[in-house]
């Protein structure tokens, strides 16, 4: 089954903790992305790859890191969340292009809270 | 960069009536239009999308119209249901395809019974 997955699902940290999130993809999608979406706000691209090893920002990187060494994984790194970094948190895959039907698959999300 | 803005946030809607929701952009570059509907604790899924060779495209009870000229594309969802209550989000692209996309804020969509 094609899909994109995320773990952990949920997770609750402290300041200052270093974590991070895995995303993953069996589609062979060059293209991933990490998105936040708060209430009002919508989804707002973090970072993005293009494919592997080559990565770059997008609307609000501030605080992450995201690495690129395999097509299939794209881990999202807080090395040290702070309580705005709460949200939840959308890792997509798609084909760069020149594909029919090509969409954006979207993992299940992840809900951080930073206390 | 690009901007998309997404009106209205909320729409109540009577079960079998008709709802709209627009999007304005501003790159004239942008030539690919997505909607995704997400349901409540569900991820995002695309439901319909246009690119800018088209003005219109019906997919069912779902259709998006597009006009370049005034930089504005649209959601049409006709015989609502009460399935089609959730967030809505429209999104732009420069590059004809899915990726780096722009989203809007979001529509919440309620269906009345």
């Amino acid at each position: 089954e094609a899909q994109v997955t995320q773990n952990p699902r949920y997770l609750i940290t402290v300041t200052g903790k270093k974590l991070t999130v895995t995303c993953s993809q069996n589609m062979n999608h060059e293209y991933m992305s990490w998105y936040r979406q708060d209430p009002g706000l919508g989804l707002r691209q973090i970072y993005y790859s293009m494919n592997v090893e080559v990565t770059d920002k997008g609307d609000v990187p501030e605080g992450y890191k995201v690495s690129r060494k395999e097509k299939r994984n794209f881990p999202l790194i807080l090395e040290s969340p702070s309580p705005n970094q709460t949200s939840l948190y959308f890792c997509a895959s798609s084909y760069v292009a020149g594909h029919p039907g090509n969409e954006q698959f979207f993992g299940p999300g992840t809900r951080l809270t930073v206390l | 960069g690009e901007n998309v803005e997404q009106h209205p946030s909320t729409l109540s809607v009577q079960e079998g009536d008709s709802a709209v929701i627009k999007c304005t952009y501003s790159d004239s570059a942008s030539n690919y239009f997505p909607w995704y509907k997400q349901e409540l604790g569900k991820r995002p899924q695309l439901i319909i999308d246009i690119r800018s060779n088209v003005g219109e495209k019906k997919d069912q009870r779902i259709a998006v119209t597009l006009n370049k000229t005034a930089k504005h594309f649209s959601l049409h969802i006709t015989e609502t249901q009460p399935e089609d209550s959730a967030v809505y989000f429209c999104a732009a692209s420069i590059h004809s395809s899915a990726r780096q996309l722009t989203f809007g804020s979001g529509t919440q969509l309620t269906v009345l019974p």
